[in-house]
């Protein structure tokens, strides 16, 4: 079966921690997402990628990391330098054909909390 | 700077009614729109997508109309049944980058039997 995959499904982490959530997909999609999305609010973007060995930031960067080595691969780092990290993290991909108005496809999510 | 404004107030209807629901937006010239649907605890699902040049689109019980004069999309769902309940968000996708997508904080429908 096609889709994304996140893991894990639930995170705990230690203040001072790095956590790195997973992010994977199998429809050859090019462009990549992550966003975070807190209790009542709308998605926010954090990074995203059009190509792999390439990203940009979103609009709440600071504090994360991605990298793209790989096409089906998106991983996200959440430094410490990240005040306030506990919220639902989502992958999303797309087909990302320029110009093409195609949707994005997003994974199950992964709940980081800290403890 | 770009703004997307969807109700924050949860609909309640009855079922059997439809369902209305707005996006607007503003600072924002966007060459389409797209509609998904979020349940809890899940990542959304894309649902519709309406283009500029588009005034309507239909899928089964569902329309969504496209104004970029009033800078408002409106998404319906006819029929309604209780298992519609769930959050609804719009993404207009602007012109001039189609690789950054932006959501509206979503609307929580809530139908009830």
């Amino acid at each position: 079966d096609g889709g994304i995959t996140q893991s894990p499904k639930y995170l705990f982490r230690k203040e001072g921690q790095n956590v790195t959530l997973s992010c994977e997909q199998n429809l050859n999609h090019d462009a990549m997402y992550w966003y975070r999305q807190d209790p009542g609010q709308g998605l926010r973007l954090i990074y995203y990628s059009q190509i792999v060995n390439d990203f940009q930031k979103g609009d709440i960067a600071e504090g994360y990391s991605v990298s793209r080595e790989k096409k089906e691969s998106f991983p996200l780092t959440v430094t410490s330098a990240q005040k306030n990290p506990t919220a639902f993290y989502l992958c999303a991909s797309r087909l990302g054909t320029s110009g093409a108005a195609d949707e994005q496809f997003f994974g199950p999510g992964t709940r980081l909390t800290v403890l | 700077s770009q703004k997307i404004e969807q109700n924050s107030e949860a609909l309640n209807i009855q079922e059997g009614k439809t369902a209305t629901l707005t996006c607007n937006y503003t600072n924002y010239s966007p060459a389409y729109l797209q509609w998904y649907r979020q349940d809890p605890g899940r990542g959304p699902v894309f649902l519709l997508l309406i283009r500029e040049n588009e005034k309507e689109k239909r899928k089964e019980r569902l329309k969504v109309t496209f104004d970029t004069t009033l800078k408002q999309s409106l998404f319906h769902i006819t029929a309604s049944q209780p298992a519609d309940s769930a959050t609804y968000l719009c993404a207009p996708v602007q012109r001039d980058n189609f690789n950054k997508f932006y959501f509206g904080s979503g609307t929580k429908l809530n139908v009830k039997p």
